[in-house]
Order: C-alpha cells, then sequence, then structure tokens
C-alpha cells in the first residue's frame, strides 16, 4: 500500500525556518517524481514544488523561489522541504503528492497524497 | 504562468441531479489535465486524469472531457459522499497550477 506521511510542520515566527519531512512507503520511490502542494486555511490548493525521480530537475513557484528548497534521499525513502525566511503567508498545511506518468497515459496526475503538515508562522 | 479558471465556484444541487464543472485554461494544455475531489479535513483524491481518463476505483458517475483550453467536470447522478470540493490542475507546464476550486453542495 502507497503512504507517505508528513511531518516537521508547527509554529515558527517570521523570518524563522522549518524542515518539512515525507516518508514514503509501498513503492519504489526513486522512480516516481514528487511534489509538495499546499493549501492555507480555508484556501484552495496551491502547488509548490517538483522533484523529478533522480533529483536532477527542480522547479518552484514563484512566491518560493530562493526561500524554499527541496530535496530527496533514496536511501530514506523520503522527501524534504527546508523552508526559510518564512513568512505570514506561508501558512498552510503542506502537502507531499507522489507524481505518476505511466506510458498508457497522455498526461502525468499526483496520484497519492500524505494527510499533510500544518506550518504556522505568527509572532 | 498558466492560469485556471473554474466555473462555478459554488454549485448547490439535490442528490440525484447531474452538475457540470468547467474549468478553462488561460493558453493550450492540449490534455494535460487532471481533476481531484476534496472533502473537509482529507487530502485530495484523483479523479479523473489525461483529461477524461477516470482513474482506477472512481465511479463511473463521474467523467471528465475536453482539449486545449476547456475541460469539464460531469458527475451524472449525484451521490450524498460527493458533495465536496473539487478542483483541476494543469500538467502542460510549471509553476503546475490548480484552479480555484468549486464547491459543491447539498441543496
Amino acid at each position: 500500500e502507497v503512504q507517505l506521511v508528513e511531518s516537521g510542520g508547527g509554529l515558527v515566527q517570521p523570518g524563522g525556518s522549518l524542515r518539512l519531512s515525507c516518508a514514503a512507503s509501498g513503492f519504489t520511490f526513486s522512480n516516481f517524481e514528487m511534489n509538495w502542494v499546499r493549501q492555507a486555511p480555508g484556501r484552495g490548493l496551491e502547488w509548490i514544488s517538483s522533484i523529478s525521480s533522480t533529483g536532477s530537475t527542480i522547479y518552484y513557484v514563484d512566491s518560493v523561489k530562493g526561500r524554499f528548497t527541496i530535496s530527496r534521499d533514496t536511501a530514506k525513502n523520503s522527501l524534504y522541504l527546508q523552508m526559510n525566511s518564512l513568512r505570514a503567508e506561508d501558512t498552510a498545511l503542506y502537502y507531499c503528492a507522489r507524481v505518476d506518468d505511466p506510458p498508457y497515459s497522455s498526461s502525468s496526475f499526483l496520484d497519492y497524497w500524505g494527510q499533510g503538515t500544518l506550518v504556522t508562522v505568527s509572532s | 504562468d498558466i492560469q485556471l479558471t473554474q466555473s462555478p465556484s459554488f454549485l448547490s444541487a439535490s442528490v440525484g441531479d447531474g452538475v457540470t464543472i468547467t474549468c478553462r485554461a488561460s493558453q493550450g494544455i492540449s490534455t494535460y489535465l487532471a481533476w481531484y475531489q476534496q472533502k473537509p479535513g482529507k487530502a485530495p483524491k484523483l479523479l479523473v486524469f489525461a483529461a477524461s481518463t477516470l482513474q482506477s476505483g472512481v465511479p463511473s458517475r463521474f467523467s471528465g472531457s475536453g482539449s486545449g483550453t476547456e475541460f469539464t467536470l460531469t458527475i451524472s447522478s449525484l451521490q450524498p459522499e460527493d458533495f465536496a470540493t473539487y478542483y483541476c490542475q494543469q500538467l502542460d507546464s510549471y509553476p503546475r497550477t490548480f484552479g480555484q476550486g468549486t464547491k459543491l453542495e447539498i441543496k
């Protein structure tokens, strides 16, 4: 069974840092691109970052570029999001999600999601 | 960046009704579109990928269509468990934007 379990959220002051983790199990982690998606309280979904299966290709949404760093550790089957210079507007539930891109499909998609970890940025 | 606009943002319907949600892209994205369902306090769930392919295990009352800039998600006969918020997402280019969501409520 595919499982994604996020951790590392919490309360942090503006300007502070946090490192989120996502522990993956039930699939060959090294074969899949992984994404982070966040959801501010009462708001919609916002895609924020992607890392390829090998870790060689990374993308960010503009609002987090230069502040957030996505990474992965295949030996630990884990995905990470280092968040620096946090702002109040970064307050959200952060989800990790697996991206599948099967040969039978004309498009990739986010097929498994964790339950999220809450980040609150407040003084 | 590609913008996705969903309509309507709110939809009120009754059990047994059929409903359609539209997602319009600011530029052509072929069929690089997915639909997700999210219930309160839960993670999003994949319903449809590649614009029209139903994810395994999703009831056949759900269907997706479209290509280019206009897409639809149709639920043919609403069941009580379908009342939720629905999001489209484009996977044509980065950033992989989502629509703003459509909240489907019981009338």
